[in-house]
């Protein structure tokens, strides 16, 4: 079975700029959950998704926002880029979304802004 | 909200040395408790998913156990290899199945 993957694998992008990222969760996974890391602030959780609607919001700002297909692929957007928006991001799917069911991470999108 | 933190947050060892890494977190109504691997720029490996029902979880040299009521992990790696070097995290997800992470411990051995 194929893991989770995203793309595209490195961005590089402008200050003001906006850019959209891609994940496609495990087959069967209907959950997928996105975040941030960065080396001062650690793992932090974006947002997830469950059958195309938003179950859950982490503390981001508008800017960051998300969505989810009905093939369970997700996408991720972050418009008017900043320089503090550099970190990877990761998404994560899990089988049925409830809290009792292993999560498993995709290889990230390292994201830099200039 | 859950606060997860582990320590050491990096630790050094000669090969084959037996090791022990700590998790704790604040509140204790947990459904589960993941441990995880990186790789540097790479993404998460699961290592152990420990049910809130269960003490322990062994995967070949990696023993977890879960202690729900003093809010403890352990992680348990014998008979370390070079290959073990990584940032290991821990993890435990609130009822929206939202990931609180530990900050990691960096692990390297040494041949």
């Amino acid at each position: 079975k194929a893991g989770v993957t995203q793309t595209p694998r490195y961005l590089i992008k402008t200050r003001g700029q906006q850019v959209t990222l891609s994940c496609s969760p495990i087959s069967g996974h209907r959950s997928v959950s996105w975040y941030q890391q960065t080396p001062g602030q650690g793992l932090q959780f974006l947002f997830e998704y469950f059958s195309e609607t938003q179950r859950n919001k982490g503390n981001f700002p508008g800017r960051f926002s998300g969505r989810q297909f009905s093939n369970s692929r997700s996408e991720m957007n972050v418009s008017t880029l900043e320089l503090g928006d550099s970190a990877l991001y990761l998404c994560a799917s899990s089988l049925v979304g409830t809290n009792a069911y292993e999560q498993y991470f995709g290889p990230g999108t390292r994201l830099t802004v200039t | 909200k859950q606060e997860v933190t582990q320590i050491p947050a990096a630790l050094s060892v000669p090969e084959g040395e037996n090791l022990v890494l700590n998790c704790s977190f604040t509140d204790s109504a947990i459904y589960n408790l993941q441990w995880f691997r990186q790789d540097p720029g790479k993404g998460l490996t699961s290592l152990l998913l420990i049910q809130s029902s269960q003490r322990e979880q062994t995967s070949g040299r990696l023993n977890a156990s879960l202690d729900k009521s003093s809010g403890r992990s352990t992680l348990y790696i014998a008979a370390s290899q070079p290959g073990d070097s990584a940032t290991y995290l821990c993890a435990v997800p609130n009822t929206g199945n939202q990931f609180y992470f530990g900050t990691g411990t960096s692990l390297t051995v040494i041949p």
